[in-house]
């Protein structure tokens, strides 16, 4: 069965300093990893996706994540917070056969001026 | 522009009342989710539908109900059943992986539902 665990759900870094989001995940097959941005009482945004392609994964609002197959790890990075960053942001996972999603808790990013 | 869209964007019930929530797409998309979200839960499958009429429970299908009946249409009716219904519900819809897919689903702006 598919899982995904985010460390920290509240994240405060000050504008200007370096993101870092925190997931783990556990799948039986080869996974398909996303990172999602919701905005307060908005819908959730897709901001990047690993699809077995390169490890290194670029996505929107410069934002980028790396998959280590070693660590079972998909941490989200940026390395210049600014304050239309703060959001909530879930990291996701499906297996090859299963379309279904599995998110994690969410990490709620705060950003100090 | 393609998109999800649901209605309304707030809706307020009265405890013993029935209500339907409206989800549609114009993404030509196969796959539709309903998903309910509380705070520091993250997000809770309700239900979910890969094809028009079929759809399958998700992990807390209990006091919902849903149809199918149009591939861009898939409303979710929140029944008295339901003990506690006060919360953020989003819909989504994916391209399944058969169809070139990996699983990414794109979300409408939800719907917010309170109880009184």
């Amino acid at each position: 069965a598919q899982s995904v665990t985010q460390l920290g759900s509240h994240v405060s870094v000050s504008e200007g300093a370096l993101v870092l989001l925190r997931c783990n995940y556990s799948s039986s097959v080869p996974p398909y990893l996303f990172w999602y941005v919701q905005y307060p009482n908005q819908g959730l945004q897709l901001l990047l996706k690993y699809t077995s392609a390169a490890t290194l994964v670029k996505g929107i609002n410069g934002f980028e994540a790396e998959f280590k197959k070693s660590e079972t790890s998909f941490h989200l990075t940026k390395p210049s917070a600014h304050m239309s960053d703060a959001a909530e942001y879930f990291c996701a996972v499906s297996e090859i056969g299963n379309e279904k999603l599995t998110f994690g808790t969410g990490t709620r990013l705060t950003i100090i001026p | 522009d393609g998109g999800i869209t649901q209605s309304p964007k707030y809706l307020f019930r009265k405890e013993g009342q029935n209500v339907t929530l409206s989800c549609e797409q114009n993404l030509n998309h196969d796959a539709m989710y309903w998903y309910r979200q509380d705070p520091g839960q993250g997000l809770r499958l309700i239900y979910y539908s890969q094809i028009v009429n079929d759809f399958q429970k998700g992990d807390i299908a209990e006091g919902y109900s849903v149809s199918r009946e149009k591939k861009e249409s898939f409303p979710l009716t929140v029944t008295s059943a339901q003990k506690n219904p006060t919360a953020f519900y989003l819909c989504a819809s994916s391209i399944p992986q058969l169809a070139g897919g990996y699983g990414e689903q794109f979300f409408g702006p939800g719907t917010r539902l309170t109880v009184l």
